[in-house]
């Protein structure tokens, strides 16, 4: 059964450096999103795509993070400089139509970032 | 703006009982859709259920079902015979407009 694929699962880090994760949606998908889950709380929506087009990136911030999904396939999520705050799950998803949320997201297993 | 409320952070209950898990919204809009969504502890994310708010009927899937009160902007999830592979974080979610906005979910406990 297709799966999206995110790496790495874990990533510990130090205030101030560079870290980056990477997601694979199920193949066909169009839109990708990537959600900030912080202990204990719901999924906060960064980014969403639709193909290689940033759809919404209002709750993205800007100054530290980046997003691109340059051939519409696979997606990167950077953040530079990393800072205490940012320690949280990192989840991706994605739908298989250009339909948005109505239809079920697919969720990667998440990659959990430490920032010390 | 849109907002979830998920009152019960955390619930336990025996295995093969009912339980019910409650959710509510606040919005000024009247066509949106509502899901709640799985997630087993380190594993994905997983949709449970969704429900169209323009349907009357309540969403049933297997051993779960909902209760929407639409007028009351609540949207509660009932799971029934309840196994130890239910055991897991249960997100509320409410979607209008491609926006979609998580609760912040409840932890149930299925005990053997």
């Amino acid at each position: 059964e297709a799966e999206v694929a995110q790496s790495p699962r874990y990533k510990i880090t130090e205030k101030s450096q560079a870290v980056a994760f990477w997601c694979d949606p199920i193949s066909g998908h169009a839109t990708l999103y990537w959600y900030r889950q912080i202990l204990g709380q719901g999924p906060e929506l960064l980014v969403q795509f639709q193909d290689e087009s940033v759809v919404d990136d209002s709750q993205l911030p800007k100054d530290r993070f980046s997003a691109e999904r340059l051939k519409g396939v696979d997606s990167t999520l950077k953040i530079q400089p990393a800072e205490l705050g940012d320690s949280a799950m990192y989840l991706c998803a994605s739908t298989p139509v250009n339909r948005g949320p109505y239809n079920e997201q697919f969720f990667g297993p998440g990659t959990r970032l430490t920032v010390l | 703006a849109q907002t979830v409320t998920q009152s019960q952070p955390e619930m336990s209950v025996q295995e093969a009982e009912t339980v019910t898990l409650s959710c509510t919204y606040d919005t000024s809009e009247n066509n949106y859709y509502l899901f709640w969504y799985k997630q087993p502890p380190s594993r994905q994310m997983i949709l449970v259920i969704r429900q169209e708010a323009y349907k009357q009927q309540n969403a049933t899937e297997n051993r779960f079902s909902v209760n929407f009160q639409k007028a009351a902007k609540s949207f509660s999830l009932k799971i029934s015979d309840s196994q130890l592979g239910d055991t897991a974080m249960y997100f509320c979610a409410f979607v209008l407009d491609d926006k979609i906005i998580f609760g912040k979910g409840t932890r149930l406990h299925i005990l053997p």
